[in-house]
């Protein structure tokens, strides 16, 4: 079975300072990892993910992770917090049915809070 | 709209109520999930959909839900007698992945707003 465990409930960072929230997980197959965003009362975006290839993903709104496989990590940056981050972050892995056809079900993490002050 | 969406956006039951929440996926995608987001926690698995098919329902807590999708689009998440442990966000994705392994994996989920629903 698959798992995502994100380090840090709530993270708290001043305006234009470097962003770093954490998500390490477990798979016993190279997985595909995502981080969506979540504002209030809104569904999840996807901000970025990885498949294969070029281990730095660079996503939308100035965001990038580095899936490191020796880590298990796949942490989420960004060089300049905005106050429009402010917002519920959360890594995802795909599932891994190595018994027959994997269709892409999603595992979370239990999501990081990103307060940003001015 | 292009999106994802799902009503009733917000649910109050009482414990014992029958309640059905509906999902209307972005037209032309096969693949289509059920989530279930208590407060304070990250979506959980709770059903998946190729088309009409439903193919896992491993994720769905009892039998007192049931999901469906009859004609491949619309999906409705039915929760028979709520009890309180129900009070939650059920959260509706699609994808256009027809759900082959390999570079179906990669297919974005687009997620709906989501329903919240509270049983009193």
């Amino acid at each position: 079975a698959q798992s995502v465990t994100q380090l840090g409930s709530h993270v708290s960072v001043s305006e234009g300072a470097l962003v770093l929230l954490r998500c390490n997980y477990s798979s016993s197959v190279p997985p595909y990892l995502f981080w969506y965003v979540q504002y209030p009362n809104q569904g999840l975006q996807l901000l970025l993910k990885y498949t294969t290839g070029a281990t730095l993903v660079k996503g939308i709104n100035g965001f990038e992770a580095e899936f490191k496989k020796s880590e298990t990590s796949f942490h989420l940056t960004k060089p300049s917090a905005h106050m429009s981050d402010a917002a519920e972050y959360f890594c995802a892995v795909s599932d891994d049915n190595a018994g027959g056809t994997s269709y892409g079900k999603l595992t979370f993490g239990q999501g990081t809070i990103l307060t940003v002050h001015p | 709209g292009a999106g994802v969406s799902q009503s009733p956006r917000y649910k109050v039951a009482k414990r014992g109520q029958d309640v059905a929440l509906r999902c209307d996926p972005i037209s032309g995608h096969v693949s289509l999930f059920w989530y279930q987001q208590a407060l304070g926690q990250g979506p959980e698995f709770l059903t998946y959909f190729q088309n009409e098919a439903q193919l896992d329902k491993s994720g769905l807590p009892s039998d007192r839900f049931f999901a469906e999708r009859p004609e491949g689009s619309v999906s409705t998440l039915k929760i028979q007698r709520t009890q309180q442990e129900d009070s939650a966000v059920y959260l509706c994705a699609s994808s256009f992945s027809s759900g082959t392994s390999g570079a179906g994996l990669s297919y974005e989920q687009y997620f709906g707003p989501g329903t919240r629903l509270t049983v009193t």
